[in-house]
């Protein structure tokens, strides 16, 4: 069973929708992070979230994104109104420790048409 | 955070050996060096890390070179499904007190039959 599970796995939207996607680790994680990558590109991260609170967040995650924990075993990214440059594989990750390795869940593949 | 490099692609054979080379001469004495590989349409993937003496697991060998400045994934015999790219990233949440990981492009490696 894999560590991160993430729903749906694949999600497609018309512009200006808003999308939910959503990410269920196995263990109890206070710590998440998302991560995208657009088509051909590289992985890119896009917040980290920490009991309950954004802890970092990078350019790329403006207004149109926010993250929530809504019944403390699950995490969620959302997009408001989603553009057809938020085409792309979202990721969610544990952080991993000093010295131990994150688990990376298999991605939604968000398609806004 | 110290970059890496590494080459775009690489071939080898099924059931050789493959080394997968990367360079990070800017290293400081706090960073991990840790490998990621991403199989088509996943997410990445832990392979090995380690700080500075050779690492051996499962899935890999890690040998790191004396001074630190570059490192090589070696993975013992190829498989068809080792086909992936393969991410060389330092990571010192210590000193800058985030544990996301910024990926690079890594090396795409192409298993031959």
């Amino acid at each position: 069973e894999p560590e991160v599970t993430q729903t749906p796995s694949h999600q497609v939207t018309q512009m200006g929708q808003e999308v939910i996607l959503r990410c269920v680790p196995i263990s109890n994680h206070l710590y998440f992070y998302w991560y995208r990558q657009i088509l051909g590109q590289k992985v890119e991260f896009l917040v980290s979230f920490y009991n309950n609170e954004i802890s970092e967040k990078s350019e790329i995650f403006d207004d149109q994104f926010s993250v929530e924990r809504p019944d403390g075993s699950n995490f969620t990214l959302k997009i408001r109104s989603t553009k057809l440059e938020d085409s792309a594989m979202y990721f969610c990750a544990t952080p991993g420790g000093m010295n131990t390795e994150a688990f990376f869940g298999q991605g939604t593949r968000l398609t806004v048409v | 955070d110290a970059k890496t490099t590494q080459p775009n692609s690489m071939e080898s054979n099924e059931e050789e050996p493959v080394h997968l080379p990367c360079n990070h001469s800017t290293i400081s004495g706090t960073d991990y060096i840790h490998w990621y590989r991403q199989l088509p349409s996943q997410g990445p993937e832990y392979v090995i890390h380690g700080l500075t003496s050779n690492v051996n697991n499962r899935m890999a060998s890690l040998a790191i070179a004396e001074d630190r400045k570059s490192s090589t994934l070696i993975l013992h015999r190829a498989t068809l499904r080792d086909a992936a790219v393969y991410y060389c990233i330092l990571r010192d949440p210590f000193t800058s007190g985030t544990y996301k990981y910024i990926f690079g492009t890594g090396t795409r490696l192409k298993v031959l039959a």
